[in-house]
């Protein structure tokens, strides 16, 4: 089946570590985008991009660092300089490029707890 | 910055009601989105407007469209006890970037 999976589904971290969340998706879509959820709220967006070797930042890119060197890759760091880490993250793929424009929905994992103690 | 936003927050109704959850918006538009989540879980699409529909219609699921408002309502009729979970609208913000923007949520629980 295809889909996103997201690795692992927990992580504990120590403060002052990076942390890399695994994103993987095998529907070969163009688009993958990271967004952040904390408790009760919305989806804050992270980064995204929209083709290989290329990514834009989102609403809440400082503290984290993306790569984006295959297509069905897209691997998200949350650094040391991230004052806040503790949250859910949420990694997103889309058909298209354009998840807004060209009306593209956005496929979900099933999210990373990330708790930093 | 927040794009669009759920009303109400919270809603509680017993199996069999219909739910209504609204969600408002401060830019022009290419399309909305529907979003749904179960706890702990991620989103699963449910359905998409685009600016030049008013009403639209998926199984047990109405949307509407008010673009003058910069409002749309979701309708949930006859509703399940698995149909407890959170719902979020999602907008492009006509900022033709490819993002979308998520409002905060409305939490459905159904009551059996």
């Amino acid at each position: 089946d295809g889909g996103i999976t997201q690795s692992p589904k927990y992580l504990f971290r120590k403060e002052g570590q990076n942390v890399t969340l695994s994103c993987e998706q095998n529907l070969n879509h163009d688009a993958m985008y990271w967004y952040r959820q904390d408790p009760g709220q919305g989806l804050r967006l992270i980064y995204y991009s929209q083709i290989v070797n290329d990514f834009q930042k989102g609403d809440i890119a400082e503290g984290y660092s993306v790569s984006r060197e295959k297509k069905e890759s897209f691997p998200l760091t949350v650094t040391s300089a991230q004052k806040n880490p503790t949250a859910f993250y949420l990694c997103a793929s889309s058909i298209g490029a354009w998840a807004g424009t060209d009306a593209s929905p956005l496929h979900f994992g099933n999210g990373t707890r990330l708790t930093v103690t | 910055s927040q794009q669009g936003e759920e009303d109400p927050q919270a809603l509680s109704i017993q199996e069999g009601e219909n739910a209504t959850m609204n969600c408002s918006y401060k830019t022009s538009i290419n399309n909305l989105q529907w979003y749904r989540q179960n706890s702990g879980r991620g989103l699963v699409h449910l359905i998409l407007i685009r600016s030049n529909e008013r009403e639209k219609h998926s199984g047990r699921l109405r949307v509407t469209l008010d673009t003058s408002k910069k409002s749309s309502s979701l309708l949930i009729t006859a509703s399940r006890a698995a149909d407890t979970a959170s719902y979020f609208c999602a907008t492009d913000g006509s900022s033709n970037t490819g993002k979308l923007i998520f409002g905060q949520g409305t939490t459905l629980q159904v009551k059996p």
